[in-house]
């Protein structure tokens, strides 16, 4: 068991550009999400998926916003023009779900990605 | 709405004492709850969980928490603190099941004092 690793660690970015995250999740671990969070709150969900499939978004995931998981193994966040808002720690967690069972499996987190707008 | 709300944005305790972090949660149906601990710029570190059974339940660094159903409560506990334990602490709830998506609190800052 490596954990959840992310990459890079720390983003700059100018405003307008766009940016792409990457996550690999614990090798068994079915089920990615993605959350964000900013200073002084919580994460937040993003969106999450179990194998290649995008099982559901928050509102807050804009049309700027783009996950994918094309081979239900790691995943990628783009983000496309950005903007000051988008400054953030962007947090990766990856869990296993078990079909039939009562889903308890806990979600395990990577260290972030974190975001700075200039 | 679902929500957990951690009342103590900011707590201070001495070395050697003991520590309870406050949760509450809004959730219609039986709730996956969980505690996370959180280091500057680190990821989150599951500290325990509650799905079914025991109310009290234990988890790592000598932690334990125990769910309340008539008080929607979630409340962490520690009888000795330590100066490690000094980190931000977020209690979670499993939105229908703990592989769906969790609902944060705000966080505790503990600071510990020599």
């Amino acid at each position: 068991d490596t954990g959840v690793s992310q990459n890079p660690r720390h983003k700059i970015t100018k405003r307008g550009q766009n940016v792409t995250f990457r996550c690999d999740p614990i090798s068994e671990h079915n089920r990615l999400y993605w959350y964000r969070q900013t200073l002084g709150q919580g994460p937040e969900f993003l969106t999450y998926f179990q194998n290649e499939a995008q099982l559901e978004k928050s509102r807050l995931l804009s049309d700027r916003f783009s996950a994918e998981r094309p081979k239900g193994s790691f995943s990628t966040l783009e983000i496309q023009r950005t903007e000051q808002g988008d400054s953030a720690m962007y947090l990766c967690a990856s869990s296993l779900y078990l079909p039939g069972s009562h889903s308890n499996q806990p979600q395990h987190f990577g260290d972030g990605t974190r975001l700075s707008i200039l | 709405a679902q929500s957990v709300t951690q009342p103590d944005i900011h707590i201070t305790v001495s070395e050697g004492a003991s520590l309870e972090l406050r949760c509450n949660y809004s959730y219609g149906a039986t709730p996956y709850l969980f505690w996370y601990v959180q280091s500057p710029g680190q990821g989150l570190q599951l500290l325990l969980k509650y799905f079914s059974g025991d109310t009290l339940v234990q988890g790592i660094k000598g932690f334990e928490a125990e769910f309340k159903r008539s008080q929607s409560s979630f409340n962490l506990r520690k009888p000795s603190v330590h100066w490690s334990d000094a980190a931000e602490y977020f209690c979670a709830v499993g939105y229908g099941g703990a592989t769906n998506k969790l609902i944060f609190g705000t966080g505790t800052l503990l600071a510990v004092q020599p």
